[in-house]
């Protein structure tokens, strides 16, 4: 099976900055990763698919990259309503498998 | 507009069986593949299980596996999760989507608790 190691888990960060978070593969997967958000009592929405490609309706400031085993999601000026956790998913094979999740949180 | 509308949740005794459904609308059911993912209390996502467009094949992560069944029904715009054998472990928020993982839908609350 594929793992996705996600990090951090989790983070403080002030509105303005610039957010990263990576996933690393435990096997080269492509571009086969998708990005979701979510916030608490919410259902996840899906941010990012094909590691680069923004979802229809979801800000600019969104971006995903990477190849192979490494990826990341960028916030390039995080805003109020960004304050949520964050997944990575690879749907390169079955079983399909999730990165642990990372909490953005108010500095 | 896709809408996927979970059912079936509750509060549980180990060792019983309870089966989830997804009533699916606005899109293709018969042409997409089904995906279950689970969420315990305060954790992350976790993907459970997907079924082929067709309900030929399944698929599951290796902890459910033999535990968990997912069927469909393209006549019915429905995906099923039956769960048997509950643990404790089991407890949490069932979501079902589509191939496009968007939208998701609501969640259903599974406890498990004697």
């Amino acid at each position: 099976d594929i793992q996705m190691t996600q990090s951090p888990s989790a983070m403080s960060a002030s509105v303005g900055d610039r957010v990263t978070i990576t996933c690393r593969a435990s096997q080269g997967i492509s571009n086969h990763v998708a990005w979701f958000q979510q916030k608490p009592g919410r259902a996840p929405q899906r941010l990012i698919y094909a590691s680069s490609a923004l979802q229809t309706g979801v800000p600019s400031r969104f971006s995903g990259g990477g190849s192979g085993t490494d990826f990341t999601l960028t916030i390039s000026s995080l805003q109020p309503e960004d304050f949520a956790s964050y997944y990575c998913l690879q749907y390169s094979s079955y079983p399909w498998t999730f990165g642990q999740g990372t909490k953005v949180d108010i500095k | 507009q896709v809408q996927l509308v979970e059912s079936g949740g509750g509060v549980v005794q180990p060792g019983t069986s309870l089966r989830l459904s997804c009533a699916a609308s606005g899109f293709t059911f018969r042409s997409s593949p089904m995906h279950w993912v689970r969420q315990a209390p305060g954790k992350g996502l976790e993907w459970v299980a997907a079924i082929s467009f067709d309900g030929a094949n399944q698929y599951y992560t290796d902890s459910v596996t033999g535990r968990f069944l997912i069927s469909r029904d393209n006549s019915k715009n429905t995906v099923y999760l039956r769960i048997n054998t509950l643990r404790p472990e089991d407890t949490g928020v069932y979501f079902c989507a589509n191939s496009a993982f968007n939208p998701w839908g609501q969640g259903t609350l599974v406890i498990v608790s004697s």
